[in-house]
């Protein structure tokens, strides 16, 4: 079955410092690829996705990831982060069956 | 991106009583709508995947008679939290989805706390 992990639970960093938050998928067939945050008191929101194609996918909020099919991996980065960027972000990926399955989360909380 | 409505944002019930959650796609057909529980500082766990007009799905553990779905429309499914109980005091969310290749959009999340 396919399953999600992401390596930070909780990561802190200062205003400007550069992101990249971890995630590996089990499953290595055609694989569609999400970044999810949930920003405090908020509901989940996309950040970006990947399908196919360019496998460096740009999203909002000067978010990217690299889908490294070799790796099975899909990281986010961010060159430098704000602290707006305090939040739950979610690595999710669709089992087979097509159902959404999230990472176990990291939390980012960004110093001013 | 498309708007999906969660109803009630926060609900407080008695022990043993019944509770249903709304789950509304706004601007889209929803032919998938799943179900999350979202203990704090943890993960969204799938609940169950319901499709228009036939039975939910249900993952393993999730008790069927407890969590009753309906997705009687295209636009909307219902969650019942049947005899809740304090150990089902949880952040339950929703999202709804068109095709199977598309982004599912969530909803608020409802905050159930059973007393």
């Amino acid at each position: 079955a396919q399953s999600v992990s992401q390596h930070n639970h909780h990561v802190i960093l200062s205003e400007a410092a550069s992101l990249e938050l971890g995630c590996n998928y089990s499953y290595g067939g055609t694989v569609n690829l999400f970044w999810y945050v949930q920003y405090p008191g908020q509901h989940l929101q996309l950040l970006l996705k990947y399908f196919s194609g360019d496998p460096l996918v740009k999203g909002i909020k000067g978010f990217e990831a690299e889908f490294i099919k070799s790796k099975f991996s899909f990281n986010l980065r961010k060159p430098s982060v704000q602290w707006s960027d305090t939040a739950e972000y979610f690595c999710a990926v669709p089992n087979q069956g097509g159902k959404l399955i999230f990472g176990q989360g990291t939390e980012l909380s960004v110093k001013p | 991106g498309a708007v999906v409505s969660q109803h009630p944002s926060w609900v407080i019930c008695k022990s043993g009583t019944s509770v249903k959650i709304e789950c509304r796609s706004l601007d889209f057909q929803a032919t998938t709508m799943f179900w999350y529980r979202q203990f704090p500082k943890q993960s969204l766990m799938l609940m169950a995947t319901s499709n228009e007009g036939s039975k939910a799905t249900y993952e393993q553990g999730v008790e069927k008679d407890k969590f009753l779905i309906n997705h009687a429309s295209l636009t909307l499914s219902t969650l019942t939290v049947t005899s809740a109980h304090p150990e089902d005091s949880s952040f339950y969310i929703c999202s709804a989805r068109g095709d199977t290749n598309t982004e599912a959009f969530f909803g608020q999340g409802t905050r159930l706390t059973v007393v």
